[in-house]
């Protein structure tokens, strides 16, 4: 079955960065796209952008360009992304999602577990 | 960016229908998207396209609407539907997400 493993919560200073893993199994991983939103009480769920797990190639919601990068690692079956330049406005929890075989193609039909992250001094 | 408008808050009575609405600034063509979220978990997708059902969910959840109109209906509701509700569009760049519905059984 499809799984998306996500990494543990993390404990971050303002300024720093950090980079939450997505580990996929269950389906060919550089078949499908790996997107990643944040949610936050406040701002509800956000949309950051996705990855061509086959080609690396991204596309990033332009509040999140210079925040975010996303990245693969095909031998490892893993999505990551690293958050730089952390504020406590960066604090939420962010899931990786896989969706059809292409994006917008159909809504988020899995879910990584989410992780949590905290930015404070 | 396109903005999904939902009202917050429903309350309603097990066995009753209930209808959640998700109105776009722009048009999506077909391409919205409906998730049920429980406290601390993941969002669950429900409905995708509009109206075809994801898989493994109930026939009780169905979905509706085009453009910039759409609705999410659940007949009859259950006790374990309590949860907030949330359309989200891949039609326009970036996807975006509604603030999501809060659905409490009475």
């Amino acid at each position: 079955q499809v799984q998306l493993q996500q990494s543990g919560a993390e404990l971050a200073k303002p300024g720093s960065s950090v980079k939450i893993s997505c580990k996929a199994s269950g389906y060919t991983f550089t078949s499908y796209y790996i997107s990643w939103i944040k949610q936050t009480t406040g701002q509800g769920l956000e949309y950051i952008g996705y990855i061509n797990t086959g080609s690396g190639g991204t596309n990033y919601n332009e509040k999140f360009k210079g925040k975010a990068t996303l990245t693969v690692d095909k031998s490892s079956s893993t999505a990551f992304m690293q958050l730089s330049s952390l504020t406590p406005d960066d604090s939420a929890v962010y899931y990786c999602a896989r969706g059809g075989r292409y994006p917008g193609q159909g809504g988020f039909a899995y879910w990584g577990q989410g992780t949590l992250v905290t930015v404070s001094s | 960016d396109t903005v999904l408008t939902q009202s917050p808050a429903l309350a309603v009575s097990p066995g009753e229908r209930v209808s959640i609405s998700c109105r776009a600034s722009e048009g999506v063509n077909s391409y919205m998207h409906w998730y049920q979220q429980k406290p601390g978990q993941q969002p669950k997708l429900l409905i995708y396209k509009a109206s075809n059902l994801a898989s493994g969910v109930p026939a009780r959840f169905s979905g509706s609407g085009s453009g910039t109109d759409f609705t999410l209906t659940i007949d009859p509701v259950e006790a374990d539907d309590t949860a907030t509700y949330f359309c989200q569009q891949s039609w326009n760049d970036p996807n975006t997400f509604g603030a999501g519905t809060k659905l409490e059984l009475k």
